[in-house]
């Protein structure tokens, strides 16, 4: 079965620093990668995805994430954080033996303190 | 580009009580989904549609959940009865359906927040 695995509960940073957000994840097959941001109150922002290609994949607001086969690792990545880049953040998997289902980890908080 | 549309936004209930819930995809979106987000987890999906059927309710619990999507575009998740653990926002998403479902992202709405006391 898919799987995915946000080790950190919460990531504080300060503004101006570089953001890390880890994900890692487990399929029988080749994957197809997520990150999604929610807002108090609102449902799940899309902010990138990897298919296939490119290893470094490049999104919304300013945010990266990496594709690591060997480590089964998909960080969200930003050079600089800002104040309004709060909010929780999921990873998400999918894969074909699964039904094409998307798999949720369990979020982490991101806290930029100014 | 409207988003997907979801109400209502909140709702209280008690245990033993129905409930539904009204979806509206993005336009022209054939896939339809529906999770289930408990406080402090990631979402859960409860169930899938692609046009009016359904492709994968697997993890619905059918003994008090339901849903339907009658013409290919709304959808209405209902749950009867109502019990306290059911307290989860209930979030709907849709994708275009028109290509290979893994490549596809799904769009999330505002979700509905339910309280069963």
């Amino acid at each position: 079965a898919q799987s995915v695995a946000q080790p950190e509960d919460q990531v504080n940073v300060a503004e101006g620093n570089p953001l890390t957000v880890k994900c890692t994840y487990s399929v029988s097959g080749n994957p197809y990668l997520f990150w999604y941001v929610q807002y108090p109150n609102r449902g799940l922002q899309f902010l990138l995805k990897y298919i296939t290609g490119d290893n470094l994949v490049k999104g919304s607001y300013g945010f990266e994430a990496e594709f690591n086969k060997s480590q089964t690792s998909f960080h969200l990545k930003k050079p600089s954080a800002l104040v309004s880049d709060s909010a929780l953040y999921f990873c998400a998997v999918r894969d074909k033996a699964a039904g094409n289902k998307l798999t949720f980890g369990g979020g982490t908080r991101v806290l930029v303190k100014p | 580009e409207a988003g997907v549309a979801q109400s209502p936004r909140y709702k209280i209930i008690e245990k033993r009580q129905s409930v539904a819930f009204w979806c509206n995809p993005i336009s022209g979106h054939a896939t339809l989904y529906w999770y289930q987000q408990i406080l402090g987890q990631g979402p859960k999906l409860l169930i899938q549609f692609q046009n009016n059927g359904v492709v994968d309710d697997s993890q619905l619990p059918k003994d008090r959940f339901s849903a339907e999507r009658l013409k290919g575009v709304d959808s209405t998740l209902k749950i009867q009865p109502a019990k306290l653990e059911d307290s989860a926002v209930y979030l709907c998403a849709s994708s275009s359906g028109g290509g290979s479902g893994r490549q596809e992202t799904q769009y999330f709405g505002p979700g509905t927040r339910l309280l069963v006391l």
